[in-house]
């Protein structure tokens, strides 16, 4: 069984930058599928933040792009997410996931429970 | 990118049928077939429940159908349960962007 689990600070300074990793069991990500991450910021939908395959093909939701790296690591079947310059509108609970069939154009079919990360000083 | 539009609330009672818009533009849902619908409880991940319009991962109750006609897609959930009760997204691959927009999310009510 596949199963993500998200781990980071739950408390982020504004201007910092907020570092989360996804670890993964049941799979390796450098099997095949996409993976990604997405948050939902309260009373609001989800935003995808961006997905990776394991050759390094690297999507990026253009409106966080210049504020975003997604990295990974195959030894240790996990994967990162790094988001610069944070404001209180990043405030959010963060979800990493993977794509149902490989192609970041499939929705997102096996989700982390996520973690509640809060931008403030 | 715009988010997708949804209606906030959808109610219905146990055994009918509901559905659920999700209006986009020619730039995204009328263009691809890479509509997604979610399920999500409080507390809980959001579970993919239609992928590709209206394809149903494993698992999922026939209950759940997904369709699109031009710019918008809809989810049909037919013989409502009170397990049923949850927000629903729905959301689209934009492909000339590679990119995923999301809707603003319905709340479904089960009387």
């Amino acid at each position: 069984q596949v199963q993500l689990q998200e781990s980071g600070p739950g408390l982020v300074k504004p201007s910092e930058t907020l570092s989360l990793t996804c670890a993964v069991s049941g799979y390796s990500i450098s099997s095949g599928y996409y993976w990604g991450w997405v948050r939902q910021s309260p009373g609001k939908g989800p935003e995808w933040i961006g997905s990776f395959f394991h050759d390094g093909n690297t999507y990026y939701n253009p409106s966080l792009k210049s504020r975003v790296t997604i990295s990974f690591e195959t030894s240790k079947n996990q994967f990162s997410l790094k988001m610069n310059s944070v404001t209180a509108s990043d405030t959010a609970m963060y979800h990493c996931a993977r794509h149902i069939i490989t192609g970041v154009s499939y929705g997102l079919y096996i989700w982390g429970q996520g973690t509640m990360v809060t931008v403030s000083s | 990118q715009s988010a997708l539009t949804q209606p906030a609330s959808v109610s219905g009672s146990p055994g009918q049928s509901i559905t659920i818009s999700c209006t986009g533009t020619t730039s995204d849902i009328a263009d691809y077939n890479y509509v997604s619908w979610y399920q999500h409880h409080p507390g809980k991940a959001p579970k993919l429940m239609i992928y590709d319009v209206s394809k149903r991962p494993p698992g999922i109750s026939p209950r759940f159908s997904g369709s699109k006609s031009g710019n918008t897609a809809s989810l049909t959930i037919s013989g409502l349960q009170a397990e049923d009760e949850a927000d629903y997204y729905c959301s689209s691959y934009i492909n000339s962007d590679s990119t995923w927009v999301f809707g603003g999310g319905s709340k479904l009510t089960v009387l």
